[in-house]
């Protein structure tokens, strides 16, 4: 059964800097990546999606690369800001689960102004 | 922009009670889904409905049913609630296929007491 670990749990950085979250992945035979963005009390932001086929995908800060031979993705964001301050989600859509995300537990991010 | 949309972010409801929860995409998507997110334990699939009249159960259907009459449309049904189904409900949707990304809604909270 897959199962997505995300590390780590919580992280906390001066603004300005930049940083990398990782997601870990047990079973290789994916479909796509999936990263989301949750405030607190609220729902998920879609970020980025890559494609099993691609290496990575890119949106203004934030860049998310995948290595699916390794089950290992990085979101990375860049000049961070306290506005990025949120939960960080990865999920996966694997070839046995069919169309349905797996998550990982988050990590949490506080960015100090 | 893709929307969806819960009816509700705040319920409160009776041990007993029978509690529709609603979501309404405006995206055509074929694939929709119901989670609950609860502290430690992270997302978790209670169903998924990839056409009208359609559904899946995901981990934790107990409890739970669905019901998805019109394509745009998804509702969770609490048949009897309990106090252990106080939770963060999320609505998911998705088009067809698996490669496609996902967007979520705001979110309900659900406290039943």
């Amino acid at each position: 059964k897959q199962e997505v670990t995300q590390i780590p749990a919580a992280l906390s950085v001066p603004e300005g800097e930049n940083l990398v979250l990782n997601c870990s992945f047990t079973d290789s035979a994916i479909y796509n990546l999936q990263w989301f963005r949750q405030d607190p009390g609220k729902g998920l932001t879609s970020l980025l999606l890559i494609q099993s086929s691609q290496r990575e995908q890119t949106s203004g800060r934030l860049n998310a690369s995948l290595d699916k031979s390794s089950g290992r993705s990085t979101l990375y964001i860049a000049a961070s800001q306290p506005g990025d301050s949120a939960t960080y989600l990865c999920a996966v859509v694997d070839m046995e689960y069919g169309n349905k995300l797996v998550f990982g537990a988050g990590t949490i991010l506080r960015v100090k102004s | 922009d893709v929307k969806v949309t819960q009816s509700s972010r705040y319920l409160v409801k009776r041990t007993g009670e029978k509690v529709f929860l609603e979501c309404v995409q405006d995206m055509d998507h074929e694939n929709m889904f119901w989670y609950r997110q609860d502290p430690g334990l992270g997302l978790r699939l209670i169903y998924f409905s990839y056409d009208v009249k359609m559904k899946e159960k995901g981990d934790i259907p107990e409890g739970y049913s669905v019901s998805r009459e019109k394509k745009e449309r998804f509702s969770l049904i609490l048949e009897s609630a309990s106090t252990n189904q106080t939770s963060m409900y999320l609505c998911a949707s998705s088009f067809g296929g698996v490669d496609t990304e996902a967007f979520f809604g705001q979110g309900t909270r659900l406290t039943v007491v």
